[in-house]
């Protein structure tokens, strides 16, 4: 069973913070990681992907990956009032002509004033 | 720039009733995709299309059927529905290539309730 593992949460952060979400898989065929946020009643949206060992930074968000040990996270820095979501985890492992992903339960994130 | 449509947006069906939950997308996308998501959890791969005429069943097929004669549509069809079918459904697609990236882009949802 390919796996994507979320701590539900919430994660409370006061605004201004930096919000630390993390992500951990079973698949180490798993080649791509991305993150999505997912309003309330609305559909996933993309904010980022990584596929290589590192830090990639894009604004206020850098994921960071670590295919040694399964895990790949998201920080969120100087953390907004609007950035209160659920944070969703996918990641893709090349499937034949397909690649599907596998989406973590996701992580809900509160940002305090 | 519409992306991903998805049609109806909410839908209340009485238990044994069919429907059919339309997606089309109009950003040239090989590879689409529906999704199921109950509450409070993630997404569940229901099927996947990886070009028109050919379809593959997801984590849950069991209840839905899904046709691919064009590129841009991929209809999910629920032949005899159940309560344990209510839930959000959202379609997505991506483009092809061997590249890292190609990431899913989602439609709006449908809300759906078996009563």
């Amino acid at each position: 069973q390919k796996e994507v593992e979320q701590n539900s949460g919430p994660l409370s952060v006061p605004e201004g913070a930096i919000a630390s979400l993390n992500c951990t898989y079973s698949d180490r065929g798993s080649q791509s990681f991305f993150w999505y946020r997912q309003y309330s009643g609305k559909s996933p949206e993309l904010i980022m992907f990584i596929y290589s060992n590192g830090d990639k930074e894009d604004g206020r968000f850098t994921a960071q990956l670590n295919k040694a040990s399964q895990y790949v996270s998201l920080l969120i820095r100087d953390s907004q009032p609007s950035d209160s979501a659920t944070y969703l985890c996918a990641v893709r492992a090349l499937s034949g002509t397909a690649s599907k992903l596998t989406f973590g339960t996701g992580t809900r994130l509160q940002v305090t004033l | 720039n519409a992306g991903v449509t998805q049609t109806p947006k909410f839908r209340i069906l009485k238990i044994g009733q069919s429907m059919t939950l339309q997606c089309t997308q109009d950003m040239n996308h090989n590879y689409m995709y529906w999704y199921r998501q109950d509450p409070g959890m993630g997404l569940k791969l229901i099927y996947y299309s990886v070009g028109a005429g050919i379809t593959d069943k997801g984590e849950v097929p069991n209840g839905y059927n899904v046709s691919r004669s064009t590129t841009e549509d991929f209809p999910l069809r629920l032949e005899l529905a159940a309560p344990s079918q209510t839930s959000v459904y959202f379609c997505a697609s991506s483009s092809t290539g061997q590249g890292a990236g190609q990431p899913q882009h989602f439609g709006d949802g449908t809300r759906l309730s078996i009563l």
